[in-house]
């Protein structure tokens, strides 16, 4: 079945940097986008970037245009997330999710989330 | 940027009720909108994309609705395992937005 499985819990200092990543499984890695959302503590979801892992094409929200970098691995059917210069209002669950197919840019299924934490 | 605009934010109903939940977008989207379910500790849910075409697996009780600035889904009688947050999502153009969200509470 198709899976995406995140890395773990993060804490990170002010200004450091963090990166999340996004294992895939169960289905052919370039034949769907991937996108990354995230979500603050107790607030809705927020649209960060998109990636098409045929060709790489990327979308970036934004506010947060210069900050993250959305990569892929296609050897190990991996995405991932890079976000700078972290500060507190970082703090939130990370999601990435796949595509419907190629661009679609409907959503499902996603990981499970990956806590990042930016406390000084 | 597209906003959309979720109301109520917060719908308190039965078991066995009928729930609207209304998303309305600053300009015409087209049908480009999708609705995600998420509960609490979980990663959201795709239920509907295009604005009326349920997702793989999703009950028969989740409809939705509308075309250009408004939108509906429609859960025809709640379970008890809907009450949750319930969010739109639009992809018609750059950058992709979500609405705030609207949670459905047991009354």
């Amino acid at each position: 079945q198709v899976q995406l499985v995140q890395s773990g819990a993060e804490v990170k200092k002010p200004g450091a940097s963090v990166k999340v990543s996004c294992k895939t499984s169960g289905y052919t890695f370039t034949s769907f986008g991937i996108t990354w959302v995230r979500q603050a503590p107790g607030q809705g979801l927020e649209w960060m970037a998109w990636i098409s892992t045929y060709n790489g094409n990327t979308n970036y929200a934004q506010k947060l245009q210069g900050r993250v970098t959305v990569t892929t691995d296609t050897s190990t059917s991996t995405a991932y997330m890079e976000l700078r210069s972290l500060r507190s209002d970082d703090t939130a669950v990370y999601y990435c999710a796949r595509d419907l197919g190629v661009t679609w840019r409907w959503f499902d299924p996603w990981g499970q989330g990956t806590l990042v934490t930016v406390s000084s | 940027e597209i906003v959309l605009t979720q109301s109520p934010a917060t719908l308190s109903l039965s078991p066995g009720e009928r729930a609207t939940l209304s998303c309305r977008a600053s300009q015409s989207i087209s049908n480009f909108l999708a609705w995600y379910q998420q509960k609490p500790g979980q990663a959201p849910r795709l239920l509907i994309y295009d604005a009326s075409n349920r997702a793989t697996g999703i009950p028969a009780r989740f409809s939705g609705s509308g075309s250009g600035t408004d939108f509906t889904l429609t859960i025809s009688s709640l379970e008890p395992e809907d009450f949750a947050v319930y969010y739109c999502q639009q992809r018609n153009d750059w950058p992709l937005t979500f609405g705030g969200g609207t949670k459905v509470e047991i009354k």
